[in-house]
């Protein structure tokens, strides 16, 4: 069985500060990680992906995450907050068949 | 290129109806999934559709059914509607049905059942 834990509902930072999106998961075999956003009354939109290599992902509007395999961890990043990032963050692992099991997401609040 | 699109947006039921969903993937793409998301939890994996076939399945009851055609667009079947059932109704396509692949999701179908 595979799972995917996000420990905080919400996360609140100042804009211009670095924000972390924290994310664990339980997958047998090698883990495909993933990471969407959500914006309010719409379908999920694709941030970045971890399938193998450099254990730090870059992804879409300036978001990267890093893998790590000891703590079985997939963690969020970006180095300086904006407004526009507040939204709803999933965090996903994917099996090698195809089916995706996602958290229960994070809000992220970034105030001016 | 349209992405991935769901009719209708919005559905009222009452308990005991049946629903029909509809899903159109992104161009090129022949996998499509569907997932339900409830009020304040995350998408969970209903099925998934390659080559007209179910592939997959999530832990959801006999009642959820579904149908891929052979233009790659799909439907979701609901039957003997619970109030539980009401929850935002994902569509996700893909190029491929591996675990590799990202999902390109729809707006969803909002489904209220009273």
């Amino acid at each position: 069985a595979q799972s995917v834990a996000q420990p905080e509902d919400q996360v609140n930072v100042a804009e211009g500060n670095p924000l972390t999106v924290k994310c664990t998961y339980s997958v047998s075999g090698n883990p495909y990680l993933f990471w969407y956003v959500q914006y309010p009354n719409r379908g999920l939109q694709f941030l970045l992906k971890y399938i193998t290599g450099d254990n730090l992902v870059k992804g879409s509007y300036g978001f990267e995450a890093e893998f790590n395999k000891s703590q079985t961890s997939f963690h969020l990043k970006k180095p300086s907050a904006l407004v526009s990032d507040s939204a709803l963050y999933f965090c996903a692992v994917r099996g090698w068949a195809g089916k995706s099991t996602f958290g229960d997401g994070t809000t992220l609040t970034v105030k001016p | 290129d349209a992405g991935v699109t769901q009719s209708p947006t919005h559905l009222i039921k009452t308990r005991g109806q049946q629903v029909t969903l509809r899903c159109s993937p992104k161009s090129g793409h022949d996998t499509v999934s569907w997932y339900q998301q409830a009020l304040g939890q995350g998408p969970q994996f209903i099925f998934q559709y390659y080559e007209e076939e179910e592939r997959q399945r999530g832990n959801f009851p006999d009642r959820f059914s579904g149908h891929q055609f052979p233009n790659y667009s799909s439907e979701l079947n609901v039957n003997a509607l619970l109030l539980g059932d009401s929850a935002l109704y994902l569509c996700a396509s893909s190029p491929d049905r591996g675990g590799g692949e990202k999902l390109f999701f729809g707006s969803g179908t909002q489904l209220s059942v009273l």
